[in-house]
């Protein structure tokens, strides 16, 4: 079934480890984002790809890596994990343009402590 | 830039009544509306979107919504809802159509009663 893989489903983590959060999406999209989502605050942007090799910072870049290597993988680091990025993790992919069509995984909640 | 609200964070409501879910948006262009639902434990999807043409718009499981351009709302309805409706709504809007500019509302939990 065509869609979006993300891992892990779930991590507590402890604070200053490294974390990279994968997302895999079969769709061949061009584009990819990732979003966190926190209660009351819906969803915010954090990084996107609109093709592979290029990415961008989206409302809430900082403590937050990505790459995009190829069409197909988009992983999230988190260099030195801190409280505050715990939260629940969706990973999106689209055409360009995407006439908000995004296609979400079922994201990874993470608890850092 | 553009802003959405969602005035109810959550709207409790019998099985088989109606639903309004309000969403206003605030921008100094014209932009594009979303409705997303989440199912829990799930990701989003796309309920119905506004791009142009008849502001009345019709999407998936019984669902539609109005865009008000003089009120600047896109509020979504369902005249008879199901236990399975439960979920969380999301209104979102782009002045474009690049993934980088939409911006979602806080969301709102509709819970369907028995």
């Amino acid at each position: 079934i065509a869609g979006i893989t993300q891992a892990p489903t779930s991590q507590i983590l402890a604070a200053g480890r490294r974390m990279t959060l994968r997302c895999t999406q079969d769709m061949r999209h061009n584009a990819m984002y990732w979003y966190r989502q926190d209660l009351g605050l819906g969803l915010r942007l954090i990084h996107y790809s609109n093709t592979a090799g290029t990415t961008g910072k989206g409302e809430v870049p900082d403590g937050y890596s990505v790459s995009r290597a190829n069409t197909d993988d988009f992983p999230l680091t988190l260099a030195s994990a801190v409280p505050s990025q715990t939260s629940v993790y969706f990973c999106a992919s689209s055409d360009l343009p995407s006439m908000g069509g995004y296609t979400f995984g079922s994201g990874t909640r993470l608890t850092v402590v | 830039a553009q802003s959405v609200t969602q005035l109810d964070s959550q709207v409790p409501v019998f099985e088989e009544a109606p639903v309004e879910l309000r969403c206003n948006y605030s921008s100094s262009v014209s932009v594009y509306l979303f409705w997303y639902v989440q199912y829990p434990n799930q990701g989003l999807q796309l309920l119905l979107k506004y791009l142009s043409g008849s502001t009345l718009v019709k999407g998936i499981n019984g669902f539609e919504a109005e865009f008000n351009k003089s009120q600047t709302s896109f509020h979504l309805r369902k005249p008879s809802v199901h236990i399975s409706d439960t979920a969380e709504y999301f209104c979102a809007v782009t002045p474009d159509n690049y993934g980088q500019n939409f911006v979602f509302g806080p969301g709102t939990r509709l819970s369907v009663l028995p």
